[in-house]
């Protein structure tokens, strides 16, 4: 099994623009889930879904922020308009039921300059 | 809230026992873990409990599991500079899959 997949690995780009990472979860796995990881406020969960279902989007920091599950082997998480603070590493987890393991992506490294 | 805590650093020699500590305040978590993530890279399952075990061994790594005084351990016998990572602890109480994690604790192995 190929894991969890994110793209793009690193993204650099300006204050304002749109920012798109994509993730496709394990072959099989029911939840998906997406972090946000700095170094001031460490691990954060921003949202998670469930069968493709939103269940818990109170991480998501602002509107500008948000994310789609349009099918179970494909999540994307937009950033509308970007800006210099949303600098970080972006995680994708997915799990299967059962002991609740999360398997997670490689990441994303966003700089917004 | 739920809530999870870890020191934040931890320093120890090559070959000597690491012991990393976390607190949480769940009291209905159901399974507890422990991550590993290397630098520039995603966090790898290491280990898990669940909630009605003291512990599990499983080769180097050992947990002990506190649930009365909600502390959990993990401790890496014949520790090597491979194992030098940041290590997070997480606890789960539902059966939707979302974890708590704590800020992780970075382990530094000098040879």
């Amino acid at each position: 099994d190929a894991g969890v997949i994110q793209s793009p690995r690193h993204e650099v780009t300006e204050m304002g623009q749109e920012v798109t990472l994509r993730c496709k979860p394990i072959s099989g796995h029911n939840s998906l889930f997406w972090y946000r990881q700095t170094m001031m406020r460490g691990l954060e969960l921003l949202i998670y879904f469930n069968n493709n279902v939103p269940i818990d989007d109170s991480g998501m920091p602002e509107d500008r922020f948000s994310a789609k599950m349009p099918n179970a082997s494909f999540s994307t998480l937009k950033i509308q308009p970007s800006e210099p603070r949303d600098s970080a590493v972006y995680f994708c987890a997915s799990a299967s039921g059962g002991a609740n393991e999360q398997f997670f992506g490689p990441g994303t490294r966003l700089t917004v300059l | 809230g739920e809530d999870v805590e870890q020191s934040l650093f931890l320093s120890v020699r090559e070959g000597d026992s690491s012991v990393i500590n976390c607190t949480y305040t769940d009291s209905s978590s159901t399974y507890l873990y422990w991550y590993k993530q290397e630098p520039g890279a995603g966090l790898q399952l290491l280990t898990y409990i669940f909630s009605n075990m003291d512990m599990k061994q499983d080769q180097r790594l050992t947990v002990l599991l506190n649930k009365k005084d909600k502390h959990l351990s993990l401790r890496i016998a014949d520790t090597q500079t491979g194992d030098s990572a940041i290590y997070f602890c997480a606890e789960s109480s539902s059966n939707t899959g979302k974890l708590i994690f704590g800020q992780g604790t970075t382990l530094q192995v000098k040879p």
